[in-house]
This record gives structure tokens, sequence and C-alpha cells, in this order.
């Protein structure tokens, strides 16, 4: 089954305005990965954040983990009409298995001019 | 001077078919993989490959076969294809002697079986 579920499924926001996405899992993690998608393309990764580390910012981008509640937020801030796209979470699992990345469902991102 | 890249881009073929495809990358990472991405762009790991050793097996058909030539090559050989073979089957690669986790992905191969 499936270890990451996001919220929303889609999101359309104007351009300028932040847009937040949220990922929730199941098990016990060694890490947490967001990764965006454009249409038709491969994955890019954005941002890592470990399961001892509680928020970690990137440019526009920010993420914050919360282990006892198994979830996680991305916030994308003053959003941009490139942005739009699929964005996944991806956790990492424990011991050796930091690698084996369990992806989320994803949330279709549309950000209109 | 693409960093991973896989070819072909899209294959389409009957069912029963024996198809491969290729993944290459030039960033000197250690360790490689292969994910199923489905219609409903569902993302599954299938197999990773560290130092040309299989560490990751996923409950994938035994048609489905990964051969890592060296650190830089994975390629996937899919025989008596399917038509529920029929997804985007994407590489990536990472770094994981150093610790980092991230993983760099290819733009995908599109295989439809009719």
């Amino acid at each position: 089954s499936q270890q990451g579920e996001e919220d929303p499924q889609a999101l359309s926001i104007q351009e300028g305005e932040n847009a937040t996405m949220n990922c929730s899992y199941k098990t016990s993690i060694n890490n947490l990965q967001w990764y965006r998608q454009n249409s038709g393309r491969g994955l890019v990764h954005l941002i890592l954040i470990r399961s001892n580390e509680r928020e970690k910012h990137s440019g526009r981008l920010r993420v914050t983990l919360d282990t006892s509640k198994k979830s996680s937020s991305l916030l994308i801030t003053a959003s941009r009409a490139a942005d739009t796209a699929s964005y996944f979470c991806a956790t990492g699992g424990l011991g050796g298995g930091g690698n084996k990345l369990t992806f989320g469902t994803g949330t279709q991102l549309k950000v209109e001019l | 001077d693409t960093a991973v890249s896989q070819t072909p881009k899209y294959l389409v073929t009957q069912m029963g078919n024996d198809k491969s495809i290729k993944c290459e990358q030039n960033l000197g990472h250690d360790t490689m993989y292969w994910y199923k991405q489905d219609s409903k762009k569902f993302l599954k790991i299938m197999f990773s490959y560290n130092n040309k050793e299989l560490i990751i097996n996923e409950t994938v058909p035994n048609r489905f076969s990964p051969k890592s030539p060296d650190k830089a090559h994975l390629n996937l050989h899919i025989n008596s294809l399917e038509l529920g073979d029929s997804a985007v089957y994407f590489c990536a690669s990472s770094q994981e002697a150093s610790g980092k986790h991230e993983q760099y992905f290819g733009p995908g191969t599109r295989l439809t079986v009719t």
C-alpha cells in the first residue's frame, strides 16, 4: 500500500499567492523528500528533510516535518506560472533503506496568471 | 551533457514481445534505480543497484530483469510484455556512499503495449 497521501490532490492559485501542500505517511522514516514533476518530464528533487529536523528552507520553498504526526508540508511562496507541476513527497526508510523511497499520490498545482 | 539519460523515450510494442530500456548516468553516482509510474501518476520503485549489486528488488514479475554492466548503466529487460506493463518507466541515480539520498531522475520511457 502507498506510504504517502498528499492533500490536496489538486490546487489552483493565482500567481503571487502562496501554495501549501501536505503529506502524511504511515511508518517511521529516515528522511522525507519533495519532488516536482512537470508534465511529460522526469522528477526533479526539490528538498530533503531528515527525521531529526523540523523545518528546512530552500529559496521560495519551506518544508516542515512533524514526525509525531507523521506529516510534512511544502510551502511555495510567491508562486509563479512556472511552478505549475505535480509535487510528490517521498519517504526514505530506516536503517540502510534511506534511499528506498516510497512516493505519495502527488498534488497537481496550477498557478494562473 | 544530460545527467541521467534513458533510451528510448517512447516504445510501442505488441503483447508477448521482449523489449529493453537503457539508462546511463554521468554523475558518478554509485546507486541506480528503476521506477514505474502508472496512468494515475503513482510512482513505485522496482529495483535498485549499488555498485552493480542488486539491493532492492520489489515485488515485480520475474519477466522484468535488470542488468547493471557497470556503475553508470542500468538496463531493464522485459519479457513477454503484457497490457498491464504499459506505463512510464523512470531511471534514477543517487550517491549513497556520501549519505545523500537525493535522487536524480531520467526523462522517462513511455511504454505502450498493444
